[in-house]
């Protein structure tokens, strides 16, 4: 059974900086991409970010609204994948998902599970 | 970036209807597109992906149709679980945007 765990949430002055992990289990994680995206408070879904594989180099991609302060990161040794949230501002406050991505060049590529999340709250 | 537009952004059925959300991206996609369906509290549950393909495990009463500028999602004889918000998300280019949701509320 696919597991997605992510923890480190909490509240965090404007400013600030958090990072958040996702522990994963049930698959073979270093075979897939993972993403990230959140939700503010009663809003909708925000795509924050991707990071791939190692067979392509470990490549990120992000929303043009977090580029530059937040970074993904994995370890595969650790099946976890990690999201460093720099020069927080009021509106990453959120709910931040990870999820797993499923890659197929006839399918394309989304999100095919989803961790319970982690509630980021910035405020002063 | 791609904007998707879901309409309607509410929608109020009543057990056993028919209902069907669109989702228009500002310019073509192909088939990269899913379905995902999200209740009170909850992470969002993967329904569709490829346009029309039925994720593994959710009932056959969830179907996707559509490709380039124009895509519905339909549920057919709508039951108690399924009234929840739905978004769409197109994967065919980043960043891989959703539509602003459509919430379905038993009539």
């Amino acid at each position: 059974e696919v597991q997605l765990v992510e923890s480190g949430g909490g509240l965090v002055q404007p400013g600030g900086s958090l990072r958040l992990s996702c522990a994963a289990a049930g698959f073979t994680f270093s075979d897939h991409y993972m993403d990230w995206v959140r939700q503010a408070p009663g809003k909708g879904l925000e795509w924050v970010g991707r990071i791939r594989d190692k067979a392509h180099s470990y490549t990120t991609e992000y929303a043009a609204s977090v580029r530059g302060r937040f970074s993904i990161s994995r370890d595969d040794s650790r099946t976890s994948v990690y999201l460093q949230m720099n020069s927080l501002k009021r509106e990453d406050a959120a709910v931040y998902y990870c999820t797993r991505v499923r890659d197929s060049s006839w399918y394309g590529s989304y999100s095919d599970y989803w961790g319970l999340g982690t509630l980021v709250t910035v405020s002063s | 970036d791609i904007q998707l537009t879901q309409s309607p952004s509410f929608l109020s059925a009543s057990l056993g209807d028919r209902v069907t959300i669109t989702c228009r991206p500002s310019q073509g996609i192909s088939s990269y597109l899913a379905w995902y369906q999200q209740k009170p509290g909850r992470a969002p549950n993967l329904l569709i992906f490829a346009a029309s393909t039925l994720q593994s495990g959710v009932p056959s009463r969830f179907s996707g149709s559509g490709s380039g500028t124009e895509f519905t999602l339909t549920i057919t004889s709508l039951q108690p679980e399924d009234f929840a918000t739905y978004y769409c998300q197109q994967h065919n280019s980043y960043p891989f945007t959703f539509g602003q949701g459509t919430r379905l509320e038993i009539k």
